[in-house]
């Protein structure tokens, strides 16, 4: 069975402190793993999409990267806007041929100034 | 660019009762899926929609259903609603599987 494991489930962080979430897999053929933040009350707002170990990619103070059995979201300098809920998704093939996204429950961030 | 529209935002409804919910995909997505999100079990997989066929269904009874318009327009109906079908509902557009992009969601109380 396809899922997905995020740790920690809450951090707490001082404004500056750099620190990592992770996200643990499993899934029958990974086709790409999803980072995504959500605010209170809002839909989750897209980040990064990494399809194979080895890749990274950068935005701004988030930094996400891919092993065979895990990814990470580094933050670095982190800021009170930087609070959120991080959810990591991957895209996991049915049995009908089709994907769907199965999630993690998330990491609530909290950035204390 | 518009981004996907759910409606309503907000909902009360009562034990029993039945409710539609809608969703307006990215102009030109022709995939939608339905996601429920509750603190509990954070985001479950609902079904997708792709050019007006359900390719694929998550675990949940059949009390939970959907449908998609020719214009990609997608909607859910939850019938014999009960407490535990509280929650935000989520609705993801796609222009091809690589890219989901969420609306801001319906959040469902049933009292």
């Amino acid at each position: 069975e396809d899922q997905v494991t995020q740790s920690p489930e809450a951090l707490r962080l001082q404004e500056g402190e750099s620190s990592s979430l992770n996200c643990s897999y499993t899934v029958s053929g990974l086709r790409g793993l999803f980072w995504y933040r959500q605010d209170p009350g809002k839909g989750p707002e897209f980040l990064f999409t990494l399809y194979s170990a080895g890749e990274e990619k950068e935005k701004e103070r988030l930094k996400a990267t891919l092993t065979k059995k895990e990814s990470f979201l580094h933050i670095t300098a982190p800021k009170p806007e930087d609070s959120a809920t991080y959810l990591c998704a991957v895209q996991a093939v049915t049995q009908g041929g089709s994907e769907k996204l199965v999630f993690g429950k998330g990491t609530k961030l909290t950035v204390n100034p | 660019k518009a981004g996907v529209t759910q409606t309503p935002r907000y909902l009360i409804k009562t034990r029993g009762q039945q409710v539609t919910l809608s969703c307006s995909p990215i102009s030109g997505h022709r995939s939608v899926s339905w996601y429920q999100q509750t603190p509990g079990q954070g985001l479950q997989f609902l079904f997708e929609y792709f050019s007006e066929t359900q390719r694929n269904k998550g675990n949940f009874p059949g009390r939970f259903s959907g449908r998609q318009f020719s214009n990609s327009r997608s909607e859910m109906n939850v019938s014999t609603l009960e407490l535990g079908d509280s929650a935000l509902y989520l609705c993801a557009s796609s222009l091809s599987n690589y890219g989901y992009t969420f609306g801001s969601g319906t959040r469902l109380t049933v009292v």
